[in-house]
């Protein structure tokens, strides 16, 4: 079946670091879709990426599909401690449900 | 602002009891699904539908039973409460065309003694 792989598993910056965390398909996605969650919260929906090749931004965060549609980054510019949480991706394949990829806990040292 | 709502926020109940995590929206989204998570782990697809008297099972083999007779409604039940079903269980919706993100609730966290 479809699986999506996300690493890494955890990242610690300092404060005012870069940071990426990276997502891989076995197979060719109709979209992938970014998901942050903070300790002890639930999920919340960032962005949606559909074409190939696209780059989406939002503020500091950067979006970016792969051109065969079967790996997508998100980085974030200068982390702030209001970063810290829980980074999902999400992968469909056509009218399949979303399969989410295993997360990245990123911490800050302020 | 969440409109999606999960009942009861935590729960703590003994083994061998039932019990029904409620699941309402507000938004007439047609699907739905419920997730079962450990703290800041990987999401496990238990169950989802896709409309009124729609269920399917998900990825995660899951004691538990869902029912749609509403669409705004997506209650999960566990016939018997086990020890190994604590966790945080959330409830997401989104519409029916696929290229929407999901709406979580805040999640029920349940602990089974």
């Amino acid at each position: 079946g479809q699986q999506v792989m996300q690493i890494p598993q955890y990242q610690h910056v300092q404060e005012g670091e870069d940071f990426t965390t990276y997502c891989n398909s076995s197979t060719t996605l109709s979209n992938i879709q970014w998901y942050k969650q903070r300790p002890g919260g639930h999920p919340v929906f960032l962005i949606q990426l559909v074409k190939s090749g696209e780059v989406k931004k939002q503020k500091r965060l950067t979006f970016q599909f792969g051109e065969a549609k079967k790996n997508s980054s998100l980085h974030i510019t200068a982390t702030q401690t209001t970063d810290v949480g829980t980074y999902f991706c999400a992968g469909q394949r056509g009218a399949q449900k979303l399969v989410f990829g295993q997360g990245t806990r990123l911490t800050i040292n302020p | 602002e969440a409109d999606i709502y999960q009942t009861p926020r935590y729960l703590v109940i003994g083994t061998g009891k039932k019990i029904t995590l409620e699941c309402s929206q507000t938004m007439g989204h047609d699907k739905m699904y419920w997730y079962q998570q450990d703290p800041g782990m990987e999401l496990h697809l238990i169950h989802y539908s896709y409309g009124v008297n729609s269920t399917e099972k998900g990825d995660l083999s899951s004691e538990s039973t869902v029912s749609r007779i509403r669409t705004e409604h997506f209650p999960l039940t566990l016939e018997s409460a086990r020890p190994s079903h604590t966790s945080q269980y959330l409830c997401a919706s989104r519409p029916g065309p696929s290229n929407y993100g999901y709406t979580f609730g805040s999640g029920t966290r349940l602990t089974v003694v």
